[in-house]
């Protein structure tokens, strides 16, 4: 099955500067990757997705890249504000078949301090 | 409002009794998941739902039981909670599409432990 790795686990940088999150996936066939962003005490919420089909997406500070040969992607937040800091996760899917639904698999989270 | 509702949000219980979490979406979705999440283990999925009357065990399954009889609701059931299903639980929920991932949206969690 899907395995996905992610790091690092915690990341701290100064207000401004740019984070970047890194994961990795084992199962070639996967062609969804999302990233969820989870503040203190509250649910995870997408930020950010990325299909196979295309290598870069952004939306206005953060990007997403994906690695098809590698099986790796990454999440950039540019210009940081103390508002980012949250625990992220990424994750990666296949598309439901008649056989089975996606299946979501989760990296093991990045804490991210943004420090003022 | 569209939402996927979990309750309660905390629970204190003791080892071996019997509780139920339930789990409620109000966006028509065909697809229901219940994950737990643990310090530096992410998000592990116990059960999932593809429609009403189909359920299939996650990575980790034991322990726990689901059910599927209403689109809308999903309960996650423990028999016999034990304290190593202390954890952090969320519901959640997606259209279903055959070969296009969709994106998840959570419940706020429940909070469990069990003494």
């Amino acid at each position: 099955g899907e395995n996905v790795e992610q790091h690092p686990s915690t990341l701290s940088v100064q207000e401004g500067d740019s984070a970047v999150i890194k994961c990795t996936y084992s199962d070639s066939a996967s062609n969804y990757f999302p990233w969820y962003k989870q503040e203190l005490g509250k649910r995870p919420q997408l930020i950010i997705d990325i299909r196979s089909n295309v290598g870069e997406k952004k939306d206005q500070r953060i990007a997403v890249t994906l690695n098809k040969t590698a099986k790796h992607f990454s999440l950039h937040i540019t210009e940081t504000q103390p508002e980012d800091s949250a625990v992220y996760f990424c994750a990666a899917s296949k598309g439901g078949t008649i056989q089975g639904a996606q299946k979501l698999v989760f990296g093991q989270g990045t804490r991210l301090t943004i420090n003022p | 409002e569209a939402q996927v509702t979990q309750n309660p949000r905390y629970l204190i219980t003791v080892t071996g009794k019997k509780l139920t979490v339930t789990c409620s979406q109000n966006m028509n979705h065909e697809y229901m998941s219940w994950y737990r999440q643990d310090p530096g283990l992410g998000l592990r999925q116990i059960y999932y739902s593809m429609n009403v009357e189909v359920t299939d065990k996650g990575d980790v399954p034991e322990g726990y039981k689901v059910s599927r009889k209403e689109k809308r609701n999903f309960p996650l059931i423990l028999e016999s909670p034990s304290p190593n299903q202390t954890s952090l639980y969320f519901c959640a929920s997606s259209l279903q599409r055959r070969g296009l991932p969709l994106p998840l949206h959570f419940g706020n969690g429940t909070r469990l432990t069990v003494t």
